[in-house]
């Protein structure tokens, strides 16, 4: 089905390893973005990519890493994962930034 | 800065109308919107307006927008159970990135 998709779903890691999620859309949309969501803030950007090869940093980029080499495609690693970023990350396309983002399921990350 | 404030409870009974209320701070905000998050998803847009617009329906919802006082608001008539969710108030950053500043939603409970 065309949309975008977040996989895993459910990750467990252990701290200062490192770990990878992914994000697909089927739309060709030019905006791709990642948020974290977390109790009491709500969700913060944490990076941003206007097109293919195109990314830049949101609000709380500290220890991510993106890329999009591919406009379908907007990985998010954490290079060495810390206990602070156990939370559920999203990821949404949008295809000019004015009419919304569109949604992944999320994938919830717990770092041990 | 940017900011987006809603309350974060609401409780109505099944059949009445609910209101969901934001206030946001930046003036030049072209666009705001308004999410549904079901427990375990992801969030999905539910419908947005432009800043020169006062007010916009589609079917059970309705937006209104009052630009002086930077309150937006959102009606569901003859609310259902289905409706239980959190609502997340949007308006999109002044930067050039196309993100969304997020309100950090109000849970809507629907009692039978």
């Amino acid at each position: 089905d065309a949309g975008i998709t977040q996989s895993p779903r459910y990750k467990i890691t252990e701290t200062g390893r490192q770990v990878t999620l992914m994000c697909h859309q089927t739309w060709s949309h030019s905006y791709m973005f990642w948020y974290r969501q977390d109790l009491g803030h709500g969700l913060r950007l944490i990076y941003y990519s206007a097109a293919a090869d195109i990314t830049d940093k949101g609000e709380v980029p500290d220890g991510y890493v993106v890329s999009r080499s591919k406009t379908e495609n907007f990985p998010l690693t954490l290079e060495s994962a810390t206990r602070s970023q156990t939370s559920v990350y999203f990821c949404a396309s949008s295809e000019t930034g004015n009419k919304g983002q569109f949604f992944g399921p999320g994938t919830r990350l717990t770092v041990l | 800065g940017e900011d987006v404030e809603q309350s974060l409870f609401l409780s109505v009974r099944e059949g009445d109308s609910s209101v969901i209320n934001c206030t946001y701070t930046d003036s030049s905000s072209t666009y705001l919107y308004w999410y549904k998050q079901e427990p375990g998803a992801g969030l999905q847009l539910l419908t947005y307006i432009f800043s020169n617009m006062d007010m916009k329906q589609d079917q059970r919802l309705t937006v209104l927008l009052n630009k002086k006082d930077k309150h937006l608001s959102l009606r569901i008539a003859d609310t259902q159970t289905g409706d239980s969710a959190i609502y997340f108030c949007a308006e999109k950053g002044g930067g050039s990135q196309g993100n969304l500043i997020f309100g950090k939603g109000t849970k809507l409970s629907v009692k039978p």
